[in-house]
């Protein structure tokens, strides 16, 4: 089975773009986990969802972070307006209930906003 | 909020060499899980631990919950070079439907030939 899927891998933006990034869970898992991961503050969780709902968005650091679960097979973070300090690595996970709670990551976007 | 302190940050040692990392807080976990990160990659479970006192083994690795769950460590014996990486813990606590996951900001390992 395929792990989680995220694109891009990289994006290179600059300062007042759009960004969206893109996340694929592994099939079946009904939680999703949207993570920023930088030296400074290490991994960080921004929002999840479970069945679609969001849960807990309390990490979502202001407005301009959104996120989105139209369906169990796909999810979207956008900001809107990106600023430098978003650059960082965003990563997106997944799992189940009935898991040891073990999250599944995907590979990361690495976002650099100049 | 639960905040978990991992040290050292950074470890760089020879192969062959023994090393453990740790990985405390003043709050109590339900469990408590390991992760390592390659560069490039996003975190990898290595193991949970669930019971106050708890040791697990993974071939040349230790793992090990504290009494009061508050705090667990990572032993590494006769380290190799594919044993570099981030080593990422993560609390999680019970509670509904809750699955949210604390991770503290790692250790960096590197492992020279």
């Amino acid at each position: 089975d395929a792990g989680v899927i995220q694109s891009p891998r990289h994006e290179v933006t600059e300062m007042g773009q759009e960004v969206t990034l893109r996340c694929k869970p592994i099939s079946g898992h009904d939680y999703l986990f949207w993570y920023r991961q930088t030296m400074m503050r290490g991994l960080e969780l921004l929002i999840y969802f479970n069945n679609n709902v969001p849960i807990d968005d309390s990490g979502m650091p202001e407005d301009r972070f959104s996120a989105k679960m139209p369906n169990a097979s796909f999810s979207t973070l956008k900001i809107q307006p990106s600023e430098p300090r978003d650059s960082a690595v965003y990563f997106c996970a997944s799992t189940h209930r009935g898991s040891t709670y073990e999250q599944y990551f995907g590979p990361g976007t690495r976002l650099t906003v100049t | 909020t639960q905040l978990l302190e991992q040290s050292p940050q950074f470890l760089s040692i020879q192969e062959g060499e023994n090393l453990t990392v740790y990985c405390n807080s003043s709050s109590v976990f339900s469990s408590l899980q390991w992760y390592r990160q390659e560069p490039g990659e996003g975190p990898v479970l290595l193991v949970t631990v669930v019971t106050g006192g708890e040791v697990k083994k993974l071939k040349r690795l230790t793992f090990q919950f504290g009494d009061a769950r508050k705090d667990s460590s990572l032993h590494i014996t006769a380290a190799q070079p594919g044993d570099t990486g981030l080593y990422l813990c993560a609390g999680w606590n019970s509670g509904g439907s809750n699955y949210k996951l604390t991770f503290g900001k790692g250790t960096l390992l590197t492992v020279n030939p």
